[in-house]
Protein backbone atom coordinates (compact mmCIF):
# COMPACT_ATOMS: atom_id res chain seq x y z
CA UNK A 1 0.00 0.00 0.00
CA UNK A 2 1.25 3.84 -0.96
CA UNK A 3 2.52 5.78 1.91
CA UNK A 4 1.36 8.40 0.87
CA UNK A 5 -1.46 9.22 -1.69
CA UNK A 6 -2.22 12.69 -3.77
CA UNK A 7 -5.43 11.78 -5.97
CA UNK A 8 -4.77 15.36 -7.64
CA UNK A 9 -2.39 14.86 -10.69
CA UNK A 10 -3.27 18.54 -11.38
CA UNK A 11 -5.58 21.53 -9.85
CA UNK A 12 -6.11 24.81 -11.35
CA UNK A 13 -6.72 28.16 -9.24
CA UNK A 14 -7.98 32.06 -9.75
CA UNK A 15 -5.07 34.22 -8.72
CA UNK A 16 -6.38 35.43 -5.46
CA UNK A 17 -8.43 32.46 -4.57
CA UNK A 18 -7.98 29.60 -1.86
CA UNK A 19 -7.10 26.00 -3.29
CA UNK A 20 -7.02 22.85 -1.56
CA UNK A 21 -4.25 20.22 -2.58
CA UNK A 22 -5.12 17.15 -1.43
CA UNK A 23 -2.84 14.12 0.90
CA UNK A 24 -3.76 10.89 2.73
CA UNK A 25 -1.41 9.05 4.77
CA UNK A 26 -0.61 5.10 5.68
CA UNK A 27 0.86 4.21 8.83
CA UNK A 28 0.99 2.13 12.03
CA UNK A 29 3.56 4.56 13.82
CA UNK A 30 1.98 6.66 16.75
CA UNK A 31 4.67 9.22 15.87
CA UNK A 32 5.05 10.87 12.83
CA UNK A 33 5.34 13.91 10.83
CA UNK A 34 3.76 15.27 7.81
CA UNK A 35 5.41 17.62 5.44
CA UNK A 36 4.29 19.64 2.26
CA UNK A 37 6.90 20.94 -0.10
CA UNK A 38 7.15 22.92 -3.23
CA UNK A 39 9.06 22.25 -6.16
CA UNK A 40 9.25 24.56 -9.35
CA UNK A 41 10.31 24.19 -12.04
CA UNK A 42 14.32 24.39 -11.08
CA UNK A 43 13.70 21.42 -9.32
CA UNK A 44 14.47 22.54 -5.91
CA UNK A 45 12.49 21.28 -2.70
CA UNK A 46 10.94 24.33 -0.54
CA UNK A 47 9.77 23.43 2.68
CA UNK A 48 6.73 24.57 3.19
CA UNK A 49 4.83 23.91 6.58
CA UNK A 50 5.07 21.03 9.30
CA UNK A 51 2.38 19.06 11.17
CA UNK A 52 3.20 16.33 13.94
CA UNK A 53 1.08 13.78 15.07
CA UNK A 54 0.51 14.90 18.67
CA UNK A 55 0.09 18.74 17.26
CA UNK A 56 -3.49 19.45 18.38
CA UNK A 57 -3.49 22.31 16.61
CA UNK A 58 -3.93 22.62 12.91
CA UNK A 59 -0.41 24.10 11.21
CA UNK A 60 -0.09 27.61 9.67
CA UNK A 61 2.92 29.42 8.01
CA UNK A 62 1.56 33.03 6.58
CA UNK A 63 -0.99 32.19 3.41
CA UNK A 64 -0.30 28.49 3.97
CA UNK A 65 -2.17 26.19 6.39
CA UNK A 66 -2.59 22.43 6.65
CA UNK A 67 -5.84 20.81 7.57
CA UNK A 68 -5.41 17.91 9.64
CA UNK A 69 -7.79 14.97 10.14
CA UNK A 70 -5.83 12.40 12.56
CA UNK A 71 -8.97 9.75 12.58
CA UNK A 72 -9.14 10.01 8.28
CA UNK A 73 -5.60 10.35 8.56
CA UNK A 74 -5.40 13.01 6.20
CA UNK A 75 -3.08 16.16 5.79
CA UNK A 76 -4.55 18.79 3.35
CA UNK A 77 -2.49 21.92 2.34
CA UNK A 78 -5.09 24.72 2.36
CA UNK A 79 -3.41 27.99 0.20
CA UNK A 80 -5.31 31.35 0.78
CA UNK A 81 -5.27 34.21 -1.69
CA UNK A 82 -3.30 32.58 -4.53
CA UNK A 83 -0.47 33.83 -6.64
CA UNK A 84 0.93 33.46 -10.22
CA UNK A 85 4.49 32.47 -7.82
CA UNK A 86 2.55 29.57 -6.48
CA UNK A 87 2.70 27.71 -9.89
CA UNK A 88 4.29 24.44 -8.87
CA UNK A 89 4.67 21.13 -8.18
CA UNK A 90 3.57 20.74 -4.46
CA UNK A 91 4.73 17.13 -2.44
CA UNK A 92 3.27 15.47 0.39
CA UNK A 93 5.54 13.64 2.53
CA UNK A 94 5.88 11.83 5.59
CA UNK A 95 8.76 10.85 8.19
CA UNK A 96 7.89 8.07 10.45
CA UNK A 97 9.54 7.54 14.12
CA UNK A 98 9.62 4.11 13.58
CA UNK A 99 11.90 4.14 10.36
CA UNK A 100 15.33 4.18 12.09
CA UNK A 101 16.62 6.60 9.10
CA UNK A 102 13.87 8.83 9.32
CA UNK A 103 13.75 9.34 5.96
CA UNK A 104 10.91 11.23 4.07
CA UNK A 105 8.56 9.25 2.03
CA UNK A 106 6.97 11.57 -0.70
CA UNK A 107 4.06 11.16 -2.60
CA UNK A 108 3.57 11.61 -6.20
CA UNK A 109 2.89 15.04 -6.22
CA UNK A 110 -0.20 17.59 -7.56
CA UNK A 111 1.04 20.07 -10.26
CA UNK A 112 -0.89 23.55 -9.44
CA UNK A 113 -1.24 26.11 -12.06
CA UNK A 114 -2.44 29.70 -11.02
CA UNK A 115 -4.70 31.47 -13.81
CA UNK A 116 -4.19 35.04 -14.06
CA UNK B 1 18.44 29.72 -0.20
CA UNK B 2 18.85 26.17 1.79
CA UNK B 3 22.54 26.38 2.22
CA UNK B 4 22.72 23.18 0.54
CA UNK B 5 24.79 22.93 -2.81
CA UNK B 6 24.88 19.75 -5.19
CA UNK B 7 27.23 20.21 -8.06
CA UNK B 8 27.44 19.67 -10.92
CA UNK B 9 23.69 20.99 -12.00
CA UNK B 10 23.16 19.13 -15.30
CA UNK B 11 24.94 15.94 -16.24
CA UNK B 12 25.11 13.94 -19.34
CA UNK B 13 26.47 10.07 -18.97
CA UNK B 14 26.59 6.97 -21.33
CA UNK B 15 25.57 3.70 -20.02
CA UNK B 16 28.13 2.03 -18.29
CA UNK B 17 29.89 4.50 -16.70
CA UNK B 18 30.21 5.60 -13.21
CA UNK B 19 28.85 9.22 -11.89
CA UNK B 20 29.95 10.98 -8.90
CA UNK B 21 27.25 13.70 -7.68
CA UNK B 22 28.04 16.17 -4.56
CA UNK B 23 26.27 18.02 -1.85
CA UNK B 24 27.68 20.17 0.51
CA UNK B 25 25.17 20.38 3.36
CA UNK B 26 24.30 23.62 5.62
CA UNK B 27 25.97 24.32 8.13
CA UNK B 28 25.73 22.96 11.48
CA UNK B 29 24.12 19.85 9.98
CA UNK B 30 25.72 16.70 10.23
CA UNK B 31 23.02 14.45 8.20
CA UNK B 32 22.57 13.96 4.57
CA UNK B 33 19.64 12.18 2.62
CA UNK B 34 19.77 11.28 -0.84
CA UNK B 35 16.64 11.00 -3.24
CA UNK B 36 16.15 10.12 -6.72
CA UNK B 37 13.41 11.58 -8.34
CA UNK B 38 12.43 10.14 -11.78
CA UNK B 39 10.42 12.32 -14.28
CA UNK B 40 6.74 12.80 -13.03
CA UNK B 41 7.63 10.74 -9.84
CA UNK B 42 8.00 12.19 -6.32
CA UNK B 43 11.62 11.64 -4.83
CA UNK B 44 12.75 8.27 -3.76
CA UNK B 45 14.96 7.48 -0.45
CA UNK B 46 18.10 6.48 -1.68
CA UNK B 47 20.27 6.18 1.51
CA UNK B 48 21.29 8.70 4.92
CA UNK B 49 24.37 9.24 6.21
CA UNK B 50 25.04 10.28 9.48
CA UNK B 51 28.08 10.86 10.88
CA UNK B 52 30.12 9.40 8.18
CA UNK B 53 28.43 6.32 8.47
CA UNK B 54 25.36 4.81 6.16
CA UNK B 55 21.81 5.17 8.47
CA UNK B 56 19.70 3.69 6.61
CA UNK B 57 19.06 2.53 2.93
CA UNK B 58 16.10 2.49 0.42
CA UNK B 59 15.49 0.03 -2.52
CA UNK B 60 18.35 0.64 -4.50
CA UNK B 61 20.62 -1.64 -5.51
CA UNK B 62 24.38 -1.82 -4.17
CA UNK B 63 25.88 0.32 -7.34
CA UNK B 64 24.31 3.44 -5.58
CA UNK B 65 27.13 3.76 -2.84
CA UNK B 66 27.57 6.75 -1.04
CA UNK B 67 30.30 8.75 1.86
CA UNK B 68 30.10 11.68 3.92
CA UNK B 69 33.11 13.18 4.85
CA UNK B 70 34.23 14.42 8.47
CA UNK B 71 32.75 18.09 7.20
CA UNK B 72 29.81 16.46 6.54
CA UNK B 73 29.87 17.07 2.81
CA UNK B 74 28.69 13.60 1.05
CA UNK B 75 29.45 12.15 -2.46
CA UNK B 76 26.65 9.88 -4.12
CA UNK B 77 28.44 7.20 -6.33
CA UNK B 78 26.14 5.48 -9.00
CA UNK B 79 28.52 2.57 -11.11
CA UNK B 80 27.55 0.54 -14.38
CA UNK B 81 24.43 3.46 -14.90
CA UNK B 82 21.94 2.47 -17.03
CA UNK B 83 19.01 4.43 -19.32
CA UNK B 84 16.79 4.26 -16.04
CA UNK B 85 19.31 6.36 -13.69
CA UNK B 86 17.94 9.33 -15.25
CA UNK B 87 16.64 11.37 -13.31
CA UNK B 88 16.89 14.33 -10.61
CA UNK B 89 19.08 13.25 -7.77
CA UNK B 90 18.25 15.71 -4.47
CA UNK B 91 20.61 16.03 -1.41
CA UNK B 92 18.82 17.50 1.69
CA UNK B 93 20.77 17.62 4.84
CA UNK B 94 19.01 18.07 8.19
CA UNK B 95 20.25 18.83 11.77
CA UNK B 96 19.63 15.57 13.45
CA UNK B 97 18.20 12.32 12.23
CA UNK B 98 16.05 11.06 15.46
CA UNK B 99 13.06 13.26 15.13
CA UNK B 100 9.99 13.08 13.37
CA UNK B 101 9.74 16.47 12.83
CA UNK B 102 13.54 17.07 11.76
CA UNK B 103 13.28 19.40 8.62
CA UNK B 104 15.22 18.38 5.49
CA UNK B 105 16.77 21.53 3.66
CA UNK B 106 16.96 20.36 -0.13
CA UNK B 107 19.40 21.49 -2.54
CA UNK B 108 18.76 22.09 -6.00
CA UNK B 109 19.50 18.82 -7.33
CA UNK B 110 21.70 17.62 -10.18
CA UNK B 111 19.97 16.58 -13.19
CA UNK B 112 21.35 13.31 -14.94
CA UNK B 113 20.70 11.99 -17.77
CA UNK B 114 21.83 8.49 -19.25
CA UNK B 115 22.40 8.06 -22.89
Amino acid sequence: AQKITQTQPGMFVQEKEAVTLDCTYDTSDQSYGLFWYKQPSSGEMIFLIYQGSYDEQNATEGRYSLNFQKARKSANLVISASQLGDSAMYFCAMREAGAGSYQLTFGKGTKLSVIP
Amino acid sequence: ETGVTQSPTHLIKTRGQQVTLRCSSQSGHNTVSWYQQALGQGPQFIFQYYREEENGRGNFPPRFSGLQFPNYSSELNVNALELDDSALYLCASSLARGHPNTEAFFGQGTRLTVV
